[in-house]
């Protein structure tokens, strides 16, 4: 099993809709989730940390955290095109040294 | 701040040749990390290091890679001999620690390309 598992997509959804992503991990000892956004030939960048379950608002983000499921997801409200990307959910394992681990990402897809 | 500084942007080179992809972390962050990404292999970490020792390695794909870090605002990855299958976005990242809450900031990439 990998450690942090997302599903590659494409994801479409139509401008104006809401985009969920998600992603679960293997180590129950994680504390802390990161979701990076990369837009094609760039490179990834933060946008959401969670750590507590529930959810976490910023924007249109809102971070969901379910530990006891072990899983994290990405909501996207009011999609744009320019939402448009890959969304890469990071997680710190502990039996990593607490490294960051990253999924393989989801592609997103907002069509206008 | 400047954020991760990475060069060159693009590089192509002719197998068997050196490469050496340099990075400058953002001021303050005391762990350096090296990560590859690839289409098949997704965002992979190769090396990283805290205070400018080499820490886990384990991600380095073999012998031919290589990486130092002289000082706190240098670091260096170099391939020597360089192969077709190195062809990819090399990545480095710079961060306060490891642990709850510290997330990773990356540079721009090198974009690798061995012919």
């Amino acid at each position: 099993q990998k450690e942090v598992e997302q599903n590659s997509g494409p994801l479409s959804v139509p401008e104006g809709a809401i985009a969920s992503l998600n992603c679960t991990y293997s180590d129950r000892g994680s504390q802390s989730f990161f979701w990076y956004r990369q837009y094609s030939g760039k490179s990834p960048e933060l946008i959401m940390f969670i750590y507590s379950n529930g959810d976490k608002e910023d924007g249109r983000f809102t971070a969901q955290l379910n530990k006891a499921s072990q899983y994290v997801s990405l909501l996207i409200r009011d999609s744009q095109p320019s939402d448009s990307a890959t969304y890469l959910c990071a997680v710190n394992i502990a039996e990593y040294g607490n490294k960051l681990v990253f999924g393989a990402g989801t592609i997103l897809r907002v069509k206008s | 701040d400047a954020g991760v500084i990475q060069s060159p942007r693009h590089e192509v080179t002719e197998m068997g040749q050196e490469v050496t992809l340099r990075c400058k972390p953002i001021s303050g962050h005391d762990y350096l990390f090296w990560y590859r990404q690839t289409m098949m292999r997704g965002l992979e970490l190769l090396i990283y290091f805290n205070n400018n020792v080499p820490i886990d390695d384990s991600g380095m794909p073999e012998d031919r890679f290589s990486a130092k870090m002289p000082n706190a605002s240098f670091s260096t990855l170099k391939i020597q001999p360089s192969e077709p299958r190195d062809s990819a976005v090399y990545f480095c990242a710079s961060s306060r620690g490891t642990g709850w809450g510290y997330g990773y900031t990356f540079g721009s990439g090198t974009r690798l390309t061995v012919v």
